[in-house]
């Protein structure tokens, strides 16, 4: 395709389950963010990835939550014992490098029940 | 990274300017002023970026004084379909990462 895709777009899971959120960069883009929003916020930066390295973690809430990239195409962030506040929109995005405009994708919306 | 402000909301009617103003007293020598747009249900996408002077595409125009501690984006006669919400965002995009730091944002309303 040619933009960004996620997949699942929506998940529904119970609190104390593991999730496992995928995300298909553009082809060719060397760069890769996952961002969450919040309901009436910006997207909040999580983790960055440049080709299969994890160059930023910085965001990353907790260490529940972890993301790879290892082939530098696809990927997943996965959030292990999912809890009620990791409800979100799980955004992706990916640009060319790291100084060109990111593209986003759908997102996926979690809902911890 | 600078911290930005602008408005929580802005009105307009169909076929009028809009001028959106942003701004980002701590801004840093390298760093850029980049404009996104985000429709409800959607991801959002860039617009416009800029450093200094005035920026134009087929979508916007940007301008920034020579003291960029401020930036417009201006949208030229707006549709229905500009109604989104505008966000401003301040940073390096040289460094090591080039996250985006977004804010609340604007919300745009365009009326008939």
């Amino acid at each position: 395709g040619a933009g960004v895709s996620q997949s699942p777009r929506y998940k529904v899971t119970k609190r104390g389950q593991d999730v496992a959120l995928r995300c298909d960069p553009i082809s060719g883009h060397v760069s890769l963010y996952w961002y969450r929003q919040a309901l009436g916020q910006g997207p909040e930066f999580l983790t960055y990835f440049n080709y299969e390295a994890q160059q930023d973690k910085s965001g990353l809430p907790n260490d529940r939550f972890s993301a790879e990239r290892p082939e530098g195409s696809i990927s997943t962030l996965t959030i292990q014992r999912t809890e009620q506040r990791d409800s979100a929109m799980y955004r992706c995005a990916s640009s060319l490098s790291r100084d060109r405009e990111q593209f986003f994708g759908p997102g996926t919306r979690l809902t911890v029940l | 990274l600078a911290k930005t402000t602008q408005p929580i909301s802005m009105d307009s009617y169909e076929g009028q300017e809009v001028n959106i103003t942003c701004s980002h007293n701590n801004i840093a020598t390298n760093d850029y002023i980049t404009w996104y747009q985000q429709f409800p249900s959607q991801g959002p996408r860039f617009i416009i970026q800029g450093y200094k002077t005035k920026v134009t595409n087929e979508v916007a125009s940007l301008f920034i004084p020579a003291d960029r501690k401020s930036s417009t984006l201006s949208l030229p006669r707006v549709s229905l379909s500009d109604t989104a919400v505008y966000y401003c965002l301040v940073g390096d995009i040289g460094g090591a990462t080039n996250k985006l730091i977004f804010g609340t944002g604007t919300l745009l309303a365009v009326q008939p």
